[in-house]
């Protein structure tokens, strides 16, 4: 399979906890794409890189929020002392720059339920 | 007001029935996007596209750019259809997507 893959699929973690999150994009995209869905809404955009840098950040993206890259490959999203607020699926997707627009490609989500 | 707003919410129909899903945006675009997600999150693409219309098996696309106005049409319902089909507008000022909320569509048998 060669899409987009996140791990872990589920996370259940108390209140306080921090968690991370990994998102493998397709191998030849150059960008990555973190959102964060709740419940009836659509996906609110989190924060992108292209290759290594991480060109912007939200405003939902609070200091307990911090995101990377390293290798312009893999990217992983941490969330520090959480809050039952943070419940929410966590999409990441991955784009090939290339002209016109370039189509994103979500993974499965990571579901996050905190106590 | 949201930039993408999509019609209806919620929509319940039975099997066979014919499915239009509209979505209105009101930013410019470079393209527009139909995705289906399922229960278990993950969101598939079903449709991009910039102008003009669309055909994958029983899903039709059409988008009237001078309107701002896209429809996702499914033919000849089935259950399996049963899933949130969200709209997602590629603003040509910064590349971002904006998305609907989606709607939640339920095929009863």
């Amino acid at each position: 399979d060669t899409g987009v893959s996140q791990d872990p699929r589920h996370k259940i973690t108390k209140r306080g906890q921090n968690v991370t999150f990994r998102c493998d994009p397709i191998s030849e995209h150059n960008r990555l794409y973190w959102y964060r869905q709740t419940l009836g809404q659509g996906p609110e955009f989190l924060t992108y890189f292209q290759n290594e840098a991480q060109l912007e950040k939200s405003r939902l993206l609070s200091d307990r929020f911090s995101a990377e890259r390293p290798k312009g490959s893999f990217s992983t999203l941490e969330i520090q002392r959480t809050e039952q607020g943070d419940s929410a699926m966590y999409l990441c997707a991955s784009s090939q720059e290339s002209g016109a627009y370039n189509e994103q490609f979500f993974g499965p989500g990571t579901r996050l339920t905190v106590l | 007001k949201n930039e993408v707003e999509q019609s209806p919410q919620n929509l319940t129909a039975q099997e066979g029935e014919f499915i239009t899903i509209n979505c209105s945006y009101s930013v410019g675009i470079s393209a527009l996007h139909w995705l289906q997600q399922h229960p278990g999150g993950g969101i598939v693409s079903l449709f991009m596209l910039s102008s003009g219309k669309k055909k994958h098996g029983r899903l039709i696309a059409t988008i009237n750019i001078q309107e701002k106005h896209s429809s996702l049409h499914i033919t000849a319902s089935h259950p399996r259809d049963s899933a949130v089909y969200i709209c997602a507008a590629y603003s040509n000022r910064d590349d971002k997507i904006i998305f609907g909320k989606g709607t939640r569509l339920h095929i009863l048998p």
